[in-house]
């Protein structure tokens, strides 16, 4: 199985802050399509998943651009910008790439 | 609006069967892979399977495949999920999700599953 590594577990942020969210693969995310499939997904407090990021860099619909996806190969990163209080939760990055598709254990953010 | 109800969940006890259900509503269902996505106790995200829009394919996650079965009525809108010989660490959260491509686009609000004598 692909194993998913997340860091940090916890991130404190100040409101109007930046942070970045790293995913590390065990084994490269490129199907054999050439496509890249690394999704990540927040949980807010009490609610499901819901997907921000998908194939690395594609904002879901009705993502806001301050969320933004990058990377390549085995190591990708989410940044959130201008932190508001609705972007708190736990993040977690996930691979579609090779069957069983396998999640990262979470990053819990934080206000500071 | 993409909606994913799930139900089913309860307490039920080791070795015993358990049967979830996840009506969808807001798009055309038969057109869609559909998932099941199970989150512990401890928040660990776990891929149970997937099975195609005709319901002719799935694929499981190995450590679950002979024990959970997925199925589906396009005719009722309907997901499900057959569990069988239950465990303790069978306990958690299950999600019926929507995928789109290779992720999951949107997730129901969950049902939870307790596995005690």
């Amino acid at each position: 199985d692909v194993v998913m590594t997340q860091t940090p577990v916890s991130l404190s942020v100040s409101l109007g802050g930046q942070v970045s969210i790293s995913c590390r693969s065990s084994q490269s995310l490129v199907h054999n399509n050439g496509n890249t499939y690394l999704s990540w997904y927040l949980q807010k407090p009490g609610q499901s998943p819901q997907l921000l990021i998908y194939k690395v860099s594609n904002r879901f619909s009705g993502i806001s651009d301050r969320f933004s996806g990058s990377g390549s190969g085995t190591d990708f990163t989410l940044k959130i910008s201008r932190v508001e209080p609705d972007d708190l939760g736990v993040y977690y990055c996930g691979q579609g790439t090779q069957y069983p598709y396998t999640f990262g254990a979470g990053t819990k953010l934080e206000l500071k | 609006e993409v909606q994913l109800v799930e139900s089913g969940g309860g307490l039920v006890q080791p070795g015993a069967s358990l049967k979830l259900s996840c009506v969808a509503s807001g798009f055309t269902f038969s057109d869609y892979w559909m998932s099941w996505v199970r989150q512990t106790p401890g928040k660990t995200m776990e891929w149970i399977g997937d099975i195609k829009y005709d319901g002719s394919y799935t694929n499981y996650a190995p450590s679950l495949k002979n024990r959970f079965t997925i199925s589906r009525d396009n005719a009722k809108s309907t997901l499900y999920l057959q569990m069988s010989n239950v465990r303790s660490e069978d306990t958690a959260t299950y999600y019926c999700t929507r995928r789109v491509s290779h992720w999951f686009a949107y997730w129901g609000q969950g049902t939870l599953v307790t596995v005690s004598s």
